[in-house]
């Protein structure tokens, strides 16, 4: 059974500071997704990792992935209020067939 | 307009009752899930179909059923069976993994 664990559960920052995302997950898989959830709304695709070694980049958010460490990172650089969220990572069973999801990580930035 | 819609947005049902959450999409995918969320929690798979007249049960499936007679329609019906059926269902259509969600249907049991 595929497992993904995200950590932290909540993180709480100032704006301006750098922070990490850590995604692990159990059993093999080459592809990964991160995305983006506000407060009573629905998810907002962010990134889609496709292999190992694969980056992906978008404003002041950085994507990685690496399948033999089973372990993705959301990278956020000089935070800024707008990136408040939950933000979920999602790995493919390798079939296509479906996704499974970590616990999301509650994103709070402080002015 | 194009994309998910999904219907009602928000729901309240007593105890006992069976409820029917719409899902349509008209971006011709033929992938259709379902997928419900709890306060504070990640998203767990209900059902999902791949192909019009054929789905199989996700994680949760208990005290749900689901239909698919057309490519565009994919309808979840919360059972009186399920428990504690109080969540935010969403419905999402992709193709090879990457998901697009619908905007998500809160059900309330009263």
């Amino acid at each position: 059974e595929l497992k993904v664990e995200q950590n932290p559960l909540f993180l709480s920052m100032q704006e301006g500071k750098n922070y990490t995302i850590y995604c692990n997950y159990s059993t093999t898989s080459d592809r990964l997704y991160w995305y983006r959830q506000d407060p009573g709304k629905s998810l907002e695709s962010l990134f889609v990792l496709l292999s190992n070694g694969a980056v992906k980049q978008e404003g002041r958010l950085m994507a990685s992935l690496d399948t033999k460490a089973r372990l993705s990172t959301l990278h956020i650089t000089a935070a800024v209020h707008d990136l408040s969220a939950t933000y979920f990572c999602a790995v493919d069973d390798n079939a296509g067939n479906m996704l499974t999801f970590g616990g999301g990580t509650r994103l709070m930035v402080k002015p | 307009d194009g994309g998910i819609t999904q219907s009602p947005k928000y729901l309240f049902r007593k105890e006992g009752q069976n409820v029917t959450l719409s899902c349509e999409q008209n971006l011709n995918h033929d992938a259709m899930y379902w997928y419900r969320q709890d306060p504070g929690q990640g998203l767990r798979l209900i059902y999902y179909s791949q192909i019009v007249n054929d789905f199989q049960k996700g994680d949760i499936a208990e005290g749900y059923s689901v239909s698919r007679e057309k490519k565009e329609s994919f309808p979840l019906t919360v059972t009186s069976a399920q428990k504690n059926p109080t969540a935010f269902y969403l419905c999402a259509i992709g193709t090879t993994g990457e998901l697009f969600f619908g905007e998500g249907s809160r059900l309330t049991v009263l």
